[in-house]
């Protein structure tokens, strides 16, 4: 099947520094991938579209400034964690959609700790 | 708007017995849907998805799930677990004009009971 990866797998950082995740698609080329978000024994948050070329579309609450999300190629799309804090410590999930199929393929999340 | 309900946050279970994990969908047009299964600290893999055709689809690890238009579920079996299929399970809805945005459910938690 598809595979995602994603970089890094765990990051610990300082409050006020900024982070990025990369997301990539290795054996296919996604034009939409998505950055999810998730709580401990909670359901996924999507907090973005990224669309390959173009600007991401974020959900109602996400902000944009925060969560730079850069889609430069079909096989890469990154978050960038602007200024974090404490309450941006989360488990960042990513995904490659398989438009002809209509699956999305994940990656193995992202464990963020902001100290 | 799609939203999904999976009634149950955690279902325990004896192994090698049956276990059906209920999903239900609100929709004003067709959807697709899907079943992801999430071991702990992975990403989410795919179990199955009903696109079109036979209402009954089959997956892997031996789940199964049935659409079922008029009552809006797509509830997963499997008629005998094992261990390892301790994990968490999540239904997702996307339309099918837009294919695009996925909405998912709570997640429903499996424990397998030696």
């Amino acid at each position: 099947g598809a595979v995602v990866s994603q970089h890094p797998s765990r990051v610990i950082c300082k409050s006020g520094t900024s982070v990025k995740i990369e997301c990539r698609s290795l054996d296919f080329q996604a034009t939409t991938m998505f950055w999810y978000r998730q709580f401990p024994k909670q359901s996924l948050m999507l907090m973005a579209t990224s669309n390959e070329g173009s600007k991401a579309t974020y959900e109602q609450g996400v902000e944009k400034d925060k969560f730079l999300i850069n889609h430069a190629s079909l096989t890469l799309s990154t978050l960038t964690v602007t200024s974090a804090h404490p309450e941006d410590s989360s488990f960042y999930i990513c995904s490659a959609l398989l438009g002809v199929t209509y699956e999305q393929y994940f990656g193995p999340g992202t464990r963020l700790t902001v100290t | 708007a799609q939203s999904v309900t999976q009634l149950d946050s955690q279902v325990p279970v004896f192994e090698e017995a049956p276990v059906e994990l209920r999903c239900n969908y609100s929709s004003s047009v067709s959807v697709y849907l899907f079943w992801y299964v999430q071991y702990p600290n992975q990403g989410l893999q795919l179990l199955l998805k009903y696109l079109s055709g036979s209402t009954l689809v089959k997956g892997i690890n031996g789940f199964e799930a049935e659409f079922n238009k008029s009552q809006t579920s797509f509830h997963l079996r499997k008629p005998s677990v094992h261990i390892s299929d301790t994990a968490e399970y999540f239904c997702a809805v996307t339309e099918r004009d837009t294919g695009n945005q996925f909405y998912f459910g709570t997640g429903t938690s499996l424990t397998v009971i030696p």
